[in-house]
């Protein structure tokens, strides 16, 4: 079985750019969340998909970051226009159930996302 | 809110010895679940162990154990007969309630075993 998979594994733009960053879950799996690392800090949570409805997305930074999950299977997050301070890698997990705390989340390689 | 910490941002082992990487959290919750996560160079960030808060007995799975004590919201993680292998970036990490089972995460522990 596949695991969660992310693309690009790297990404390189310049500032007021356009970036796409697309996240395929592990077949089956309900839900769907994005976190991010920036260098040297804590990995924060950004969003939380059920299916393709957005159940938090109480740690989106701003408006320039727009998630989105049609159908309820992969998932992109589009950051526009970027910014310096958007640097970071980009994680996605998934996971099956909603059983509190019993069910593992699985994480993608991550998306590096460096802004110039 | 939850929080997760981190104090030691590196450390390193010799191969086979022990090495213990410390966590603390804050939650007003009386029921939780507490995760290390770890994470080798250039791959996936994996789950190592789970505790559950309610139980007294505390986790272990092959070489890792926890030491996980509620009163003083410590969860530390320990690797036995370290190898290699167990160079990693380490996560220890907090899931939140009331619907979004989001996780906290501490800074990270990036543990290096020598030869």
């Amino acid at each position: 079985e596949a695991g969660v998979t992310q693309f690009p594994s790297h990404s390189v733009i310049e500032k007021g750019q356009t970036v796409t960053l697309r996240c395929d879950p592990i077949s089956g799996h309900d839900n769907l969340y994005w976190y991010r690392r920036v260098m040297g800090k804590e990995i924060k949570f950004l969003l939380h998909f059920v299916k393709e409805s957005k159940q938090d997305e109480s740690g989106m930074p701003n408006n320039r970051f727009l998630a989105e999950r049609t159908g309820g299977t992969y998932s992109t997050l589009k950051v526009q226009p970027a910014e310096l301070e958007d640097s970071g890698v980009y994680f996605c997990a998934s996971s099956q159930f909603r059983s509190f705390g019993t069910d593992t989340q699985y994480f993608g390689p991550g998306t590096r996302l460096t802004v110039l | 809110a939850q929080t997760v910490t981190q104090s030691q941002p590196e450390m390193s082992v010799q191969e086979a010895e022990t090495v213990t990487l410390s966590c603390t959290y804050d939650t007003s919750e009386n029921n939780y679940y507490l995760f290390w996560y770890k994470q080798p160079p250039s791959r996936q960030m994996i789950l190592v162990i789970r505790q559950e808060a309610y139980k007294q007995q505390n986790a272990t799975e092959n070489r890792f154990s926890v030491n996980f004590q509620k009163a003083a919201k410590s969860f530390s993680l320990k690797i036995s007969d370290s190898q290699l292998g167990d160079t990693a970036m380490y996560f220890c990490a907090l899931p939140t309630q009331g619907g979004s089972e989001k996780l906290v995460f501490g800074k990270g522990t990036k543990l290096t075993v020598n030869p």
